[in-house]
């Protein structure tokens, strides 16, 4: 069965870096995800799609500031220089011929 | 600018049915599969149903398999989608995304704003 699993909350400080991790279902260490940001009271933006060998393609206008990686099951999000507005859920998601998954999204707060 | 537009949400009974509509500006839409997401109001979100380029494949999540219908009008470059029998559970804002698919991958890489649907006696 496809499932993301994310840890519910992180928490780090302005300026710093925070790396989120969203984990693949064993057997899905080939499978590609997208990051999603959703601030406070607004729809989901699309961030990037995070393939396996870690290579990534972000959406018009995602800061450098945002980066992707992967190992293994596990795919992660970078943010360098934490900004007040990245302050936000991250939700990962993945597909496959007709099914849909959504990771239960991070809560990150910038200290 | 580029853009997805929902609407027809509202206030509905249980039991009741009531149909979303998304439109799109400003892009190709015989391009892009078209998916529709929930949100329970500070909950995650949850895939409910996408539709390919020209309609011929539709799915839906175990959850509103037999009550809800997608369909697309690509003349209108719209997607709705028909919600019957609808449940408490159903209440939540609805988002329509755009899909790019190429190589086995499709990426929501376009959201709307979100429609809330609210069930309620």
């Amino acid at each position: 069965q496809l499932v993301l699993t994310q840890s519910p909350s992180a928490s780090a400080s302005l300026g710093a870096s925070v790396k989120l991790t969203c984990t693949l279902s064993s057997g899905h260490s080939s499978y590609a995800i997208a990051w999603h940001q959703q601030q406070a009271e607004k729809g989901p933006r699309y961030l990037m799609i995070l393939y396996s060998d870690g290579s990534h393609t972000k959406g018009d206008e995602i800061p450098d500031r945002f980066a992707g990686s992967s190992s293994g099951t596990e795919r992660y999000l970078t943010i360098s220089s934490l900004q007040s507005e990245d302050e936000a859920d991250y939700y990962c998601h993945t597909w496959d011929t007709g099914i849909r998954v959504f990771g239960g999204g991070t809560k990150l707060t910038v200290l | 600018q580029v853009q997805l537009v929902e609407s027809g949400g509202g206030l509905v009974k249980p039991g009741g049915s009531l149909r979303l509509s998304c439109t799109a500006s400003r892009f190709t839409f015989t391009d892009y599969y078209m998916t529709w997401i929930r949100q329970v109001p500070g909950k995650g979100l949850e895939w409910v149903s996408y539709i390919s380029r020209g309609a011929t494949s539709t799915y839906y999540a175990d959850s509103v398999r037999g009550r809800f219908t997608i369909s697309r009008d690509n003349a209108r470059s719209s997607v709705h989608l028909l919600m019957n029998s609808l449940r408490a559970e159903d209440t939540a804002v609805y988002y329509c995304a755009r899909e790019t698919c190429s190589g086995g991958n499709c990426r929501i890489d376009l959201w709307g704003r979100g429609t809330l649907v609210t069930v309620s006696s």
